[in-house]
């Protein structure tokens, strides 16, 4: 069964510097999905970034960008200039591709993320 | 457009009591889940929709009790609430489809709280 590992309970970053989240999955596939999510404190989970395992340039989505590595199976998340409204909770997730009706996602256990002004 | 939306937003019950999360997208996807969420853990799935008409059994499926009204509702029911269903309660949807049109979209969620 695939799990998801998130290392870091809490990290905090002051503004405007670099912050790195950190993610390890275990899985026996070797097409998959991977997606970011963050959890503010208005508690909806939002899609940060999405990275297909099949794809071997990094994801990047504005200020937000991942380093996937297969062969490790690991996928980080990578904030630039980090800014107050970045302050939330960070879910690593991953989902198989498997052609069934499921589509679940397997979840972290989350990163808090501190911004310190 | 309101995506996904959850009602109600808080709910405090008693145990034993019985009550249900409404949840409904206007996005047309056909797949819709529900997920408890727990302090510390991920997400966890307890039962889903693959399309109207149909429900299957997530990773945490009993005390509770689903039904997909039409494409668009998705309803979970505690027929008899216990302390550990005190949670937060997540609705999500998503379509099904091509490569790459795989993402879920959450709604703002429902904490329960059983005394």
């Amino acid at each position: 069964a695939q799990t998801v590992t998130q290392s870091q309970p809490e990290m905090s970053v002051q503004e405007a510097e670099t912050v790195t989240l950190s993610c390890t999955y275990d899985t026996s596939e070797s097409d998959y999905y991977l997606f970011w999510y963050k959890q503010p404190p208005s508690r909806q989970m939002i899609l940060v970034i999405r990275q297909e395992a099949y794809k071997q340039q990094n994801a990047t989505e504005n200020r937000f960008s991942v380093n996937f590595q297969k062969a490790a199976k690991s996928f980080s998340l990578k904030i630039s200039d980090s800014q107050l409204g970045d302050a939330a909770m960070y879910f690593c997730a991953y989902r198989s591709p498997i052609m069934d009706s499921n589509y679940q996602l397997i979840w972290g256990a989350g990163t808090k993320l501190i911004i310190k002004p | 457009n309101a995506g996904v939306t959850q009602t109600p937003k808080f709910q405090v019950l008693k145990t034993g009591q019985s009550m249900t999360l409404q949840c409904a997208q206007d996005m047309n996807h056909n797949s819709m889940y529900w997920y408890r969420q727990d302090p510390g853990m991920g997400l966890r799935l307890i039962y889903y929709s693959a399309s109207e008409g149909t429900t299957d059994k997530g990773e945490v499926p009993n005390g509770y009790n689903v039904s997909r009204l039409n494409k668009r509702e998705f309803s979970l029911r505690l027929e008899s609430a216990a302390p550990s269903q005190t949670s937060v309660y997540f609705c999500a949807s998503r379509v099904t489809g091509l490569r790459g049109t795989d993402t879920q979209y959450f709604g703002p969620g429902t904490r329960l709280t059983v005394l």
